[in-house]
């Protein structure tokens, strides 16, 4: 099993549409948890931190459910700019040391 | 500045050549990753300097050594690589290891081996 695991869609929507990404950990000592967003051919840029009582920004919001180890990502009103890949990132420790661990990428595209 | 900068952009070389990939930061960060990223696939972690020590080596093959001369600088050394170590290779740098607030990453390096 992958250490983080998300759907690689693509995930296909309208406009204006609302749509949801999860995320699954395997690793339960997982301390932090991220969105990125990807354009093609481009770095990763951070989206937004996940924090336990749940986050909001602006169209975004992001949940934790550490006792199912997993995360989510909810878009609302989406844009054609949206279109992205989204990765989920964790930050776990291991043999002592903290380092991320992305998950497989979501594919969005938002249609006209 | 709040930036990571990554040179060159692009680079092709050969499997007999050695070549450097760069990565400059001066957010004051101490921690700096070199990560390695194939198409469609998401970014997969090769090394973590911390304090300008190498605290993570992702079991990377020798023909990448990587090198922190201090701590806005990275470098990554290439010598007699494959076609499969064709990739984006990306730098990145965060306030220190354990700091979880999101990496920076720079633009990367388009690397072509031929």
């Amino acid at each position: 099993r992958k250490e983080v695991e998300q759907d690689p869609g693509p995930f296909n929507v309208p406009e204006g549409a609302t749509v949801a990404f999860n995320c699954t950990y395997s690793n339960s000592a997982s301390q932090s948890f991220f969105w990125y967003r990807q354009d093609c051919r481009k770095e990763p840029k951070l989206l937004m931190s996940v924090y336990s009582s749940g986050n909001e920004d602006g169209r975004f919001t992001a949940q934790l459910n550490r006792a199912s180890q997993y995360i989510s990502l909810l878009i609302r009103d989406s844009k054609l700019s949206d279109s992205a890949t989204y990765l989920c990132v964790v930050n776990i420790i291991a043999s002592g040391t903290y380092k991320y661990i992305f998950g497989t990428g979501t594919r969005l595209k938002v249609l006209a | 500045d709040t930036e990571v900068t990554q040179t060159p952009k692009h680079l092709v070389m050969g499997m007999t050549n050695k070549k450097s990939l760069k990565c400059e930061q001066h957010m004051g960060h101490r921690a700096m990753y070199w990560y390695k990223q194939k198409a469609k696939k998401p970014p997969e972690l090769m090394f973590v300097y911390s304090y300008e020590k190498l605290s993570i080596n992702e079991s990377v093959p020798s023909r990448f050594s990587p090198e922190c001369p201090n701590s806005s600088l990275l470098n990554l050394h290439l010598h007699a690589l494959q076609p499969e170590d064709s990739a984006l290779y990306l730098c990145a740098s965060s306030p220190t290891q354990d700091r979880a607030d999101g990496y920076t990453f720079g633009s990367g390096t388009r690397l072509t081996v031929v």
